[in-house]
């Protein structure tokens, strides 16, 4: 099994509705993360969060939102999904050095689009 | 704005070349510089890092090598394979604890 696993690993919806992507690790990591790549633009950083209460926002978050259910649960939600939110999403996780080297570990992504 | 500029955007080389990809930055706060692979359909995947007080390092075939003064640094695949066939991401850390991502070099190996 990964890892990190990320659910639904694809999803097509419609503007206006609300998703919510799942993400869950095994790693033991305290540090988990929500990057969303798109071509050209690399990996941008939505949301991270270094323990069960502590959130921070990205570069990039407009329009999200998340919740740290548990250390090894964090999901990202779109409360009314627009189609310039479609792309890839990625959750990862770290533990403090490797925040501090740029060590992360990824999930395989859930592709996102919105019609 | 992206914080670390990555080219080309894309190469093809032949099995046995070398693969070069270039990245630049401008926030000298930059701490450690990672290197990530991503194949088809998966996550990255940290492929090598540098520290910033360090002017190369070597894992197997490839090498990044680094230039504090010109704040460059590049990633070299010596004898590509095919298997070296996938998107290579340059990345920075720094003190607020955000890795700024390049925009991603696309690899083909040709047999």
């Amino acid at each position: 099994d990964a890892d990190v696993t990320q659910t639904p690993r694809n999803r097509i919806t419609k503007t206006g509705k609300r998703i919510m992507l799942e993400c869950s690790q095994t790693k033991g990591h305290d540090r988990m993360y929500w990057y969303r790549q798109d071509p050209g633009l690399g990996l941008r950083l939505i949301y991270y969060s270094f323990d069960v209460k502590d959130i921070n926002k990205g570069e990039i978050s407009d329009g999200y939102s998340v919740s740290r259910q548990a250390q090894a649960k964090f999901s990202l939600s779109l409360e009314s999904a627009i189609p310039n939110q479609t792309a890839l999403y990625f959750c990862a996780t770290s533990d403090p050095w490797g925040t501090h080297t740029g060590e992360l570990f990824f999930g395989e992504g859930s592709r996102l689009t919105v019609l | 704005q992206q914080q670390v500029k990555q080219s080309p955007q894309s190469l093809i080389v032949q099995k046995g070349g070398i693969s070069i990809i270039n990245c630049a930055y401008e926030n000298t706060a930059f701490d450690y510089f990672p290197w990530y692979q991503q194949f088809p359909g998966k996550g990255p995947a940290l492929l090598i890092a540098i520290r910033p007080d360090v002017s190369e390092k070597k894992e197997g075939r490839f090498t990044i090598s680094f230039n504090k003064s010109a704040k460059q640094f590049s990633l070299h695949i010596m004898d590509s394979q095919p298997g070296d066939s996938a998107t290579y991401f340059c990345a920075a850390t720094s003190t607020d604890y955000k890795l700024s991502f390049g925009a991603g070099t696309t690899v083909t190996v040709r047999a």
